[in-house]
């Protein structure tokens, strides 16, 4: 069955550190990838995504993420935390050749930003 | 644009009641799915709908029972609740997620089973 590993389940930085979150998936074939944003007391709202293309993607908010095919890896990266950036980040992944219907999530890395 | 519209918010069950948590999507899209949110477990996907008449099983479907008679509406149902469906119910929606398209969430129902 696919499943979705984030590697850290608590993360705590302080501000201006770099962050790197990581994202492995198991899958071979084709698929999407995502990487979703949980503020405390709201919903999920995307962060970013990867369909084709460039495997370096640009999100919201200065987050990016690379997809390392080989690695089947997608980790999410952004040069300097802010302390709004406290939230559950989530890892998800879409398979395309089983009609694309299914997206798996990870486990989810809760961020602590301290000021 | 209301987006992706859960009712209720907070609801407190007892063992073997039965509910009904509504969803609706102003948005007109196909895809319509239910996860629930555990700690430590991430989003676990419980049915999902990819038009109207057409419903399939996630990765835990037992004890929920869906049906899709719109493109706007999937209501899930706890049939006889059980403590091991306290968690936090997340209605999603979006276009077809094959073409990498944005799942949009709703706001979540908080439910407790004692």
């Amino acid at each position: 069955a696919q499943s979705v590993s984030q590697h850290n389940h608590h993360v705590i930085l302080s501000e201006a550190a770099s962050l790197e979150l990581g994202c492995n998936y198991s899958y071979g074939g084709t698929v999407n990838l995502f990487w979703y944003v949980q503020y405390p007391g709201q919903h999920l709202q995307l962060l970013l995504k990867y369909f084709s293309g460039d495997p370096l993607v640009k999100g919201i908010k200065g987050f990016e993420a690379e997809f390392i095919k080989s690695k089947f890896s997608f980790n999410l990266r952004k040069p300097s935390v802010q302390w709004s950036d406290t939230a559950e980040y989530f890892c998800a992944v879409t398979p395309r050749d089983t009609g694309g219907f299914k997206t798996i999530f990870g486990a989810g890395t809760r961020l602590f930003v301290k000021a | 644009n209301a987006g992706v519209t859960q009712t209720p918010k907070f609801q407190v069950l007892k063992t073997g009641q039965s509910m009904t948590l509504q969803c609706a999507q102003d948005m007109n899209h196909e895809y319509m799915s239910w996860y629930r949110q555990d700690p430590g477990m991430g989003l676990r996907l419980i049915h999902y709908s990819v038009g109207a008449g057409i419903t399939d099983q996630g990765e835990v479907p037992n004890g929920y029972n869906v049906s899709r008679s719109t493109t706007e509406d999937f209501p899930l149902r706890l049939l006889s609740a059980a403590p091991s469906q306290t968690s936090v119910y997340f209605c999603a929606s979006s276009y077809s997620p094959f073409s990498g398209n944005t799942i949009y969430f709703g706001e979540g129902s908080w439910l407790t089973v004692v």
